[in-house]
């Protein structure tokens, strides 16, 4: 496609439920970022994927927190035993130059509500 | 903690005045600071960016301002427009760090 893609856009879910969220970023970009975007606030990074490097994994708020980057394309970020806190929007990004100094371009995010 | 703190939280401006933006920053390493637009159900766009090695950076109607001194840095819109009418984030980074540190936003609104 011609940006990053993402699914679900909507995600309603219970209480102690996993979500998984997805991620395609655009084709030959090698850097992959998920932030979250809580209402009123900023974004939050929490992971950064680059090639076959080890993820940076500092920004997860918790060990219910996971995400994978499968053959280096797409990503699907865990969220495990869900709690209303979580409601957020999941944003991913993707960059060619693998630097956060320079264009990174983010998807339409996945809005997650917990009820 | 790192921080950008972002003002004003929401702002109108009228067509064709001048909308202002401030942010500031704690981290004196930080070294690459863009600005961020996003329309209701799209994702942040980078708008412009800027490096302290300058105090100034202008594309088209949009210009950072930086104060390093200051630790401080704005976005002016000139002849600002209904289209302009978004959500803008400044951010910060710096070398080797693959993490953009958020300030909290600012709605523009601008008014015909």
């Amino acid at each position: 496609g011609a940006g990053v893609s993402q699914s679900p856009s909507n995600k309603v879910t219970e209480k102690g439920k996993d979500v998984e969220l997805r991620c395609d970023p655009i084709s030959g970009h090698t850097a992959l970022y998920w932030y979250r975007q809580s209402l009123g606030q900023g974004l939050e990074f929490l992971i950064y994927f680059q090639g076959n490097s080890a993820p940076d994994k500092s920004g997860l708020p918790s060990d219910r927190f996971s995400a994978e980057r499968t053959g280096g394309s797409v990503s699907t970020l865990t969220i495990q035993r869900t709690q209303q806190e979580d409601s957020a929007v999941y944003l991913c990004a993707s960059s060619l130059a693998g630097t956060a100094q320079g264009t990174i371009y983010f998807g339409e995010g996945s809005w997650l509500t917990v009820v | 903690q790192q921080q950008v703190k972002q003002s004003p939280q929401s702002l109108i401006v009228q067509k064709g005045g001048i909308s202002i933006i401030n942010c500031a920053y704690e981290n004196t390493a930080f070294d690459y600071f863009p600005w961020y637009q996003q329309f209701p159900g799209k994702g942040p766009a980078l708008l412009i960016a800027i490096r302290p090695d300058v105090s100034e950076k202008k594309e088209g109607r949009f210009t950072i301002s930086f104060n390093k001194s200051a630790k401080q840095f704005s976005l002016h819109i000139m002849d600002s427009q209904p289209g302009d009418s978004a959500t803008y984030f400044c951010a910060a980074s710096m070398f080797g760090n693959e993490k953009l540190t958020f300030g909290t936003g600012t709605r523009l609104t601008i008014i015909p």
